[in-house]
């Protein structure tokens, strides 16, 4: 089976600070993992996403994450936040089924 | 270029009424997804269609039903809706189950009374 966690339910940043939202998954093998942003009363789209190779992934918007397998944890950053990146963010992860399973994600926001 | 599209926006039904719910893609994917939105609970799957003709029950499929009427569309019917229902619901959909990128549509918000 697999499972996501999403540790912390909101984060608040002032504008300008760097980012760093958590993201810790449980899957035997190496699983596809995937980030998705999802502004007030929209849909959800797609930051960036790990299928294998670099463990540096680099997204849309400035984002990027690192899988660490030693920690089983996949970490989204953004080295300078805008007011526009307040929204919420969901990890994902999909193993064997390949059907993906989400966090409980993590709502962001932005101090001017 | 549409993506993915939901229809209605927003439904209020009183408790034992039946809806279906209305998704459509443009972009030819294989796979298409149901799931529920519910505060602190993240993104739960309720039913998916690896393909046209083939569906799977979810994590929460209790109390619906999915047709795939072809390979555009992809429809959730509930047929005695109950107040936990009360939900965000959105279709997805993707090239191939799983593996790839999912695109997400604007979402259905139901609330049962």
């Amino acid at each position: 089976a697999q499972s996501v966690t999403q540790p912390d339910i909101h984060i608040t940043v002032s504008e300008g600070a760097s980012l760093e939202l958590r993201c810790n998954y449980s899957y035997g093998a190496t699983p596809y993992l995937f980030w998705y942003v999802q502004s007030p009363g929209q849909g959800l789209q797609l930051l960036l996403k790990y299928f294998s190779g670099d463990t540096l992934v680099q997204g849309i918007k400035g984002f990027e994450a690192e899988f660490k397998r030693s920690q089983s944890s996949f970490n989204l950053r953004k080295p300078s936040v805008h007011w526009s990146d307040a929204a919420e963010y969901f990890c994902a992860v999909a193993g064997g089924s390949y059907i993906p399973t989400f966090g409980r994600g993590t709502s962001l926001i932005v101090h001017p | 270029n549409a993506g993915v599209t939901q229809t209605p926006k927003f439904q209020v039904l009183k408790t034992g009424q039946s809806m279906t719910l209305q998704c459509a893609q443009d972009m030819n994917h294989n796979s298409m997804y149901w799931y529920r939105q519910d505060p602190g609970m993240g993104l739960r799957l309720i039913y998916y269609s690896a393909s046209e003709g083939t569906t799977d029950k979810g994590e929460v499929p209790n109390g619906y039903n999915v047709s795939r009427l072809n390979k555009r569309e992809f429809s959730l019917r509930l047929e005695s809706a109950a107040p936990s229902q009360t939900s965000v619901y959105f279709c997805a959909s993707s090239e191939q189950a799983g593996a790839g990128e999912q695109y997400f549509g604007p979402g259905t918000r139901l609330t049962v009374t």
